[in-house]
C-alpha cells in the first residue's frame, strides 16, 4: 500500500518570506513523487515531480522540492512567497511499478499574507 | 504540458436523473484515465481506472453500477452518475497519463466538474 502524509492543514507565511509545505510518503519500491496546486473550483495543476536523479527538483512558478530518501520526505519550498501562491497544495506518490494511480495527501492550504 | 479537458465544469441535476461527465485528452492519446472524487476540504479519492477498450477497474467501495465509466477511444473517457442523489454531490476530477521521455509517465488533470444534486 502507498500513502502520503501532509501534517499541516494550513501554512501561513508573509509575502516575501520563504515557505515550506511538508510531505512524507510510504510506498513499496522506488517512489515517483509529485506536487500539485489547486485553486478554488479548479482541477489540479502540476508543479513538479521527482522520478530519479537530483534530489532537488525545480518546478513551475519558482517552486522546488527536495527528495530525502532516508526521511521519506518530499517537502515543497519556495524562497520568496507571493500572495498569488495562496492555494491548496497536494503531494502525491506512486510506485515505479504496479498500481499507476496516484495516492494523494490530504492537502495543505497555503495562505500568504501581504 | 499536455491538456486534459473536462466537461461540463459544473452541473445541477434533479435527484433520480443521470449525469454524464466527459474527459478528453486534447493533444495526446491516453490509454489510461483516472476518475477521482473530492469532497469539500478533503483530498482526492480515486474512484476508478479507465482503460481504453476494456472495462474500468473500480476502487473498493465504489459502486460500478452507479458510476458508469466508458473509455471508447484513446482521447475520451466518460463518467455517468446514474440515478443521482444529493449525497453524490461532489467535485469530480479526471486525469490522463501521458508517456514522457525515458518511459516515465505523468498525469495531467482536467479542470474538474462540480456536481450538485438537488
Amino acid at each position: 500500500a502507498q500513502s502520503v502524509a501532509q501534517p499541516e492543514d494550513q501554512v501561513n507565511v508573509a509575502e516575501g518570506n520563504p515557505l515550506t509545505v511538508k510531505c512524507t510518503y510510504s510506498v513499496s519500491g522506488n517512489p515517483y513523487l509529485f506536487w500539485y496546486v489547486q485553486y478554488p473550483n479548479r482541477g489540479l495543476q502540476f508543479l513538479l515531480k521527482y522520478i530519479t536523479g537530483d534530489n532537488l527538483v525545480k518546478g513551475s512558478y519558482g517552486f522546488e522540492a527536495e527528495f530525502n530518501k532516508s526521511q521519506t520526505s518530499f517537502h515543497l519550498k519556495k524562497p520568496s512567497a507571493l500572495v498569488s501562491d495562496s492555494a491548496l497544495y497536494f503531494c502525491a506518490v506512486r510506485a515505479d511499478t504496479g498500481r499507476r494511480a496516484l495516492t494523494f495527501g490530504s492537502g495543505t492550504r497555503l495562505q500568504v499574507q501581504p | 504540458g499536455a491538456v486534459v479537458s473536462q466537461h461540463p465544469s459544473w452541473v445541477i441535476c434533479k435527484s433520480g436523473t443521470s449525469v454524464k461527465i466527459e474527459c478528453r485528452s486534447l493533444d495526446f492519446q491516453a490509454t489510461t484515465m483516472f476518475w477521482y472524487r473530492q469532497f469539500p476540504k478533503q483530498s482526492l479519492m480515486l474512484m476508478a481506472t479507465s482503460n481504453e477498450g476494456s472495462k474500468a477497474t473500480y476502487e473498493q467501495g465504489v459502486e460500478k453500477d452507479k458510476f458508469l465509466i466508458n473509455h471508447a477511444s484513446l482521447t475520451l473517457s466518460t463518467l455517468t452518475v446514474t440515478s443521482a442523489h444529493p449525497e453524490d454531490s461532489s467535485f469530480y476530477i479526471c486525469s490522463a497519463r501521458v508517456q514522457a521521455r525515458g518511459g516515465n509517465t505523468e498525469a495531467f488533470f482536467g479542470q474538474g466538474t462540480r456536481l450538485t444534486v438537488v
